[in-house]
């Protein structure tokens, strides 16, 4: 079945504690982001990748890192992780960037920084 | 950055009804998209609009692209309970590197059977 993984799904922590959520698509998609939505606010985006080895920051990259190893792989890490990044995140892939590519979006991770 | 207006906020209706929902942008994009995300999943696609005037229908929903390009609709006829969700729109600009959605902050449906 194609589809976009997240793990964990829920996942409390504390401040400073570095965690990692990783995003895992088996659609051979090269486009690859995360996003976080909070109540009132919709969806942000926080980093996409084109591609192996190329991220870029999008609207609210502070205090988040990624990486691109692998086409199918777009973990999303938190190296000191504060109290205003508790969310609920998700990653989405796309085939590519052009106008008819749809894109599709992971079950979600519910974060809690306490 | 742009941004997307979504009303209403929430909607309470009666099986059967039928739903409107619209969004409106401080400036124009080249894509209007609609998902529905369900209790605990990710969001998905309803519909995508890629022409301004167009009017494109899945089942019971139908979604139009404003003339201007700074607006959308979605419409539900018939509502039933498993309607039941937070719609969102976004708007998509393609060219450039990046395929970013910005998205509205939803309209929460809830169904009463």
């Amino acid at each position: 079945e194609a589809q976009v993984t997240q793990n964990p799904r829920y996942l409390i922590t504390v401040t400073g504690k570095k965690l990692t959520v990783t995003c895992s698509q088996n659609m051979n998609h090269e486009y690859m982001s995360w996003y976080r939505q909070d109540p009132g606010l919709g969806l942000r985006q926080i980093y996409y990748s084109m591609n192996v080895e190329v991220t870029d920051k999008g609207d609210v990259p502070e205090g988040y890192k990624v990486s691109r190893k692998e086409k199918r792989n777009f973990p999303l890490i938190l190296e000191s992780p504060s109290p205003n990044q508790t969310s609920l995140y998700f990653c989405a892939s796309s085939l590519g960037v052009s106008l008819y590519n749809e894109q599709f979006f992971g079950p979600g991770t519910r974060l809690t920084v306490l | 950055g742009q941004q997307l207006n979504q009303s209403p906020q929430s909607m309470f209706i009666q099986e059967g009804e039928d739903v409107s929902m619209n969004c409106t942008s401080s400036s124009i994009f080249n894509t209007w998209l609609w998902y529905k995300q369900d209790p605990g999943e990710g969001p998905v696609l309803l519909i995508a609009l890629y022409k301004a005037g167009e009017l494109t229908s899945n089942g019971r929903l139908t979604a139009q692209f404003g003339i201007t390009r700074k607006d959308s609709f979605l419409n539900i006829s018939a509502s039933i309970p498993s309607d039941v969700g937070i719609y969102f729109c976004a708007g998509h600009n393609s060219g450039g590197s990046n395929y970013k959605l910005t998205f509205g902050k939803g309209t929460l449906l809830t169904v009463n059977p």
